[in-house]
């Protein structure tokens, strides 16, 4: 059964304009995760929240930004899309700082143009 | 290099028969996790490790820190096992990172 949903499924945007993605867990986790996963299925996390901080950038591209509300959701803007951005960005979430298990979103694929 | 090395990369397996997976670490893993992307790109949770073993019907996992190294057993190989499998390593660093490896990709033949 899902309980990390992401939203948009895909998104084909231009080169130059600013996408948002939206993830919410209903598991009630304190640590939320971003990562993306390039066309040979690498995976890298992005971004990591608890409690409305952020624990660990791992030197993404500044036009990335996580967005939290509350520890419910966490959503990533970027600001100016590039080509190399094309991927899909998963969402997880995890009950403490790393020390428990991660539970993954659907993904969202972006195609740049 | 890479901190989480998968092997083998690719992977058939004739339906019923028996295989392991393997991830070596370059980092001191605290915890691992492992996972199957199915062909929707879903990753579904299969394990999550401390050292030590668990199992979980025709899968069985296991976590050496010392050695810094999982595997991964499938027992009795389905079609429906086919897809990505991903290990992930929890570092010792001081910030929750997590590290993936490249994944096998396993297809099970009729």
């Amino acid at each position: 059964e899902t309980a990390v949903f992401q939203t948009p499924n895909y998104h084909v945007t231009q080169v130059g304009n600013e996408v948002s993605f939206n993830c919410k867990q209903t598991l009630g986790h304190d640590t939320m995760y971003w990562y993306k996963q390039d066309s040979k299925k690498l995976l890298k996390i992005m971004f990591s929240y608890n409690n409305k901080q952020l624990i660990v950038n791992e030197t993404v591209p500044r036009r990335f930004s996580p967005q939290s509300s509350d520890k419910a959701h966490l959503n990533l803007r970027i600001k100016s899309v590039e080509p190399e951005d094309s991927a899909v960005y998963l969402c997880a979430s995890s009950d403490d700082w790393g020390g428990y298990e991660q539970y993954f979103g659907p993904g969202t694929r972006l195609t740049v143009l | 290099g890479d901190k989480v090395k998968q092997s083998p990369s690719a992977l058939s397996l004739q339906e019923g028969t028996n295989s392991a997976l393997r991830c070596n670490f370059s980092i001191a893993a605290t915890t691992v996790q492992w996972f199957l992307q199915n062909p929707r790109g879903s990753l579904i949770n299969l394990f999550y490790l401390v050292p030590g073993t668990k199992e979980n019907g025709r899968l069985k996992s296991a976590f050496d820190s010392k050695e810094s190294y999982s595997t991964l057993h499938i027992r009795d190989a389905q079609l429906e096992d086919s897809g990505t499998y991903f290990c992930a390593a929890e570092g010792d660093t001081g910030y929750q990172n997590f590290y993936f490896g490249k994944g096998t990709s396993l297809t099970v033949i009729p």
